[in-house]
């Protein structure tokens, strides 16, 4: 069984189309994250939910707009693509929140190519 | 200056070697330190936290110094399969939950 499943794993996609991507945890955790991984292997966050609620929010374009329908699900929608977006997008979750929630799970990752 | 700075080697050393990666972290502030291990293409994992005191866990050691604000991590008696990506990971005390990552020192062990 799947810890954190992502889908899809692969998206090839022309420069000004809109995209999501799926992440589902079967954990039980209360938090789930978004990272980007660029081609320099930088792995940086980009949104947190904690139950649903926003509570990191790094400095993204808000092209980018991730949606918690429940605490298992976190999406990530991107409008009007550009090439810079091309990296690996990477989910996780944790325990909760909380500075102690170091061990995070990710998914599996997702390659986005942006042509 | 990123926050977390690794060498990205490549580190190439045969079986059976002893090899230490250092990573400094620049924000004093920071409370909490792991190593994370990335396969090829693959996500990352938690490997390792790391303490003041040390912290061993069978061929590897990772240790703390606040003072000069590194960490390591010492791998014994290499293996084909250590090879991997190893991520220093930093938690700074005012953000819960985020972690901070350098940019992944790169091992290849060869027979």
């Amino acid at each position: 069984d799947t810890a954190v499943s992502q889908t899809p794993k692969y998206l090839v996609t022309q420069m000004g189309n809109d995209k999501s991507i799926k992440c589902e945890q079967n954990l039980g955790h209360d938090t789930m994250y978004w990272y980007k991984q660029d081609s320099k292997k930088f792995l940086k966050i980009m949104f947190s939910y904690n139950n649903k609620e926003l509570i990191i929010n790094e400095t993204v374009p808000n092209r980018f707009s991730p949606k918690s329908p429940d605490k298992a699900h976190l999406n990530l929608h991107i409008n009007s693509l550009e090439l810079g977006d091309s990296a690996v997008y990477f989910c996780a979750s944790s325990q909760d929140g909380t500075v102690s929630s170091y061990e995070q799970y990710f998914g599996p990752g997702t390659r986005l190519t942006v042509t | 200056r990123k926050e977390v700075e690794q060498d990205p080697g490549p580190f190439n050393v045969p079986e059976g070697a002893t090899v230490a990666f250092n990573c400094t972290y620049s924000n004093s502030a920071s409370q909490s330190f792991f190593w994370y291990r990335q396969d090829c293409r693959k996500e990352p994992k938690l490997l390792m936290s790391v303490y003041s005191s040390g912290n061993e866990d069978g061929r590897f050691t990772a240790q703390l110094n606040r003072a000069s604000q590194y960490i390591s991590l010492l791998i014994r008696d290499s293996k084909l399969s250590d090879s991997a990506t190893y991520l220093c990971v930093v938690i700074r005390a005012s953000n819960t939950g985020k972690l901070i990552f350098g940019q992944g020192t790169t091992l290849q062990v060869k027979p």
